[in-house]
């Protein structure tokens, strides 16, 4: 069975980076694609992007400056990290394989001083 | 980016009752669209993918359909456990985009 568990911060300030970790069990992130989404306080989806089973990324244009998306494949983890953060990056954060087969329970991020 | 207009937004049933919900995208997306179960609190589950394929657990009272821009997903003989929001998401040009919701009701 294929299990996603995020971890990071729930609160950072406005103009930091916003860091989570996605840890993978059951399934190597070797293979298939590995995404973070997240979902605005009114209930907006976003896809943020993805990294693939081979380390390449793409990333929503409308957050490209912005973001960077990593793994460790030793650990079988990847990461999101998104800078100069403001109050609306303020959402709840998913770790998912591919388009959303599996997802992680999601971790709420505020961005408040 | 490919917009999916989602409708409706909100939708109230009776148990036992047959729901449709409809995704329109800005254009053709070739069937690559799939649709999300989520409660309040939990984490978005995937029912639907390519259009029509049911997810290994999706019970057979959920369908989906369509082609080109537009697709539509059903559920036959609502139960109270179907009680959630739905949404869709097309998977055929980065970057993947997502419906607005349609939030299911009971009457």
């Amino acid at each position: 069975e294929v299990q996603l568990q995020e971890s990071g911060p729930g609160l950072v300030k406005p103009s930091q980076s916003l860091s989570l970790t996605c840890s993978v069990t059951g399934y190597s992130i070797t293979s298939n694609y590995w995404g973070w989404i997240r979902k605005f306080p009114g209930n907006k989806m976003e896809w943020i992007g993805h990294i693939s089973y081979s380390g390449s990324t793409s990333y929503n244009p409308s957050l490209k400056s912005r973001i960077s998306i990593t793994r460790d494949t030793s650990k079988n983890q990847f990461f999101l990290q998104l800078n100069s953060v403001t109050t609306e990056d303020t959402a709840t954060y998913y770790c998912a394989r591919s388009e959303g087969l599996d997802w992680g329970q999601g971790v709420m991020v505020t961005v408040s001083s | 980016d490919i917009q999916m207009t989602q409708s409706p937004p909100s939708l109230s049933a009776s148990l036992g009752d047959k729901v449709t919900i409809t995704c329109q995208a800005s254009q053709n997306i070739n069937k690559y669209i799939a649709w999300y179960q989520q409660k309040p609190g939990k984490a978005p589950r995937q029912l639907i993918r390519y259009t029509s394929t049911l997810v290994s657990g999706t019970p057979s009272r959920f369908s989906g359909s369509g082609s080109g821009r537009d697709y539509s997903f059903s559920i036959s003989n609502v139960e109270s456990e179907d009680i959630a929001s739905y949404y869709c998401l097309q998977y055929d040009n980065l970057p993947y985009t997502f419906g607005a919701g349609t939030k299911l009701e009971l009457k």
